[in-house]
This record gives structure tokens, sequence and C-alpha cells, in this order.
């Protein structure tokens, strides 16, 4: 497609269930990049991909936090016994492969853990 | 101290004002995105700079690689232009993005 897809705009979890987001990215686009929006303006960068490989995981919280990028499906970001810290909105980006190449971003996945 | 820095954090314009946020930096960069957000949530990108000018429509984006700051201009302000504006630079080998606290503009009519 021409727009990055997120899915679902908005996911209700209670303290503990697992949450999961999906992203399709551009069509053509070689990366992936996953961020996360608390509170009002602070963006956390998460992890990134280059196709089906992971890049970038430096921003991963490494307990309960995994991400897939497989080949002809969405990219998943997946959250396990969420918290209410995690409450936030989940903006996935894409961009091709060329350092001169802006990120476009989707709408967001808005998540909040009751 | 943040890496990305915006001012100001609050901006309130009239309809027709002439507009400048500010964006300073102090990690090395590969390139600067300024980036609108609604609303509604939705992100934008309005530019993509590294060097320079660029200029859409009644928008202008600068940047001094120099003095690592760049702004971005808004030439006879809306109503619509209302929105939070965000200023994020590329850094590292990675491509990530390193985000500004964004600036809430609000053009009254």
């Amino acid at each position: 497609g021409e727009e990055v897809a997120q899915t679902p705009k908005h996911l209700v979890r209670g303290e503990g269930q697992k949450a999961k987001l999906y992203c399709a990215p551009i069509k053509g686009h070689s990366y992936v990049f996953w961020y996360q929006q608390v509170l009002k303006n602070e963006f956390k960068f998460l992890i990134s991909f280059q196709n089906e490989n992971v890049f970038d995981e430096t921003g991963m919280p490494k307990e309960r936090f995994s991400a897939k990028c497989l080949p002809n499906s969405p990219c998943s970001l997946e959250i396990q016994a969420t918290k209410l810290e995690d409450s936030a909105v989940y903006f996935c980006a894409s961009s091709q492969l060329s350092d001169n190449q802006p990120q476009h971003f989707g709408d967001g996945t808005r998540l909040s853990i009751l | 101290k943040n890496e990305v820095e915006q001012s100001p954090q609050n901006l309130t314009a009239q309809e027709g004002e002439f507009i400048t946020i500010n964006c300073s930096y102090s990690v090395g960069i590969s390139a600067l995105h300024w980036l609108q957000q609604h609303p509604g949530g939705g992100i934008v990108s309005l530019f993509m700079l590294s060097s320079g000018k660029k200029k859409h429509g009644r928008l202008i984006a600068t940047i001094n690689i120099q003095e690592k700051h760049s702004s971005l201009h808004i030439t006879a302000s809306h109503p619509r232009d209302s929105a939070v504006y965000i200023c994020a630079v590329r850094s590292g080998a990675t491509n990530k993005l390193i985000f500004g606290t964004g600036t809430l503009l609000a053009v009254q009519p």
C-alpha cells in the first residue's frame, strides 16, 4: 500500500494481559521503525528492522517487549504481561533503502492498560 | 538536557501572522525531520533536510549544520495550521529518530 497501516487504532488491555500491535509498511520500503509516545510528546525509539532482520533494538525493553517482521506478513510488536506504564501511542514508520529517504508514519495504535 | 530542544513549547498566533519554531540539537545528525501532529494523533512528515533550505507552500524549513540549529517558518498562518510541530533528528548508523518535545501551535481566527 501507499500508506503505513497500523492496526488496531485502539487497544485496551487489563494489566498483566498480552497486547499485540501490527504494522504494514509502505510497499517497497525496506526499513520499519517502532516508536512509543507517552504523555504529551515524549517519543522513544524502540526497534527497527531492515526487511525481516532486526536492525537496531537498543530501545527495546528486553523483558516483556518483542517484535517481528516476517516476509509477506505485517510487522508486529508484542507486549507480554502489560503494565500500566505501557499505556502509550505506538507509532510505526517505514522508509526506503536509502539514507536520503524520509520516514513515513502510520496513524499509531493507542494502547490503554487498565 | 535533551539532545533535541525546541522553542517555544507553546505558541499562540493570530491568523495571518508569520510563525517561527526553533530546534537545536547536540548530537551528530545525518538529517532532520519536521513533523506535524494534529489532535487526532496522526503524524505527517513536513520536511526532511540535511542542509540549506526547503519550501513547500507556506512552510519553509532551514538548517544550519555548523550551529546545529533548524527553524520552521509558517507564512500567512491559518487556524488549520494549529497542531503540534515536532523536530526529530536522524542520528547514528541506524537512522533512528531522536525527537524534540514539540511545539503546540494555536492559530486563532
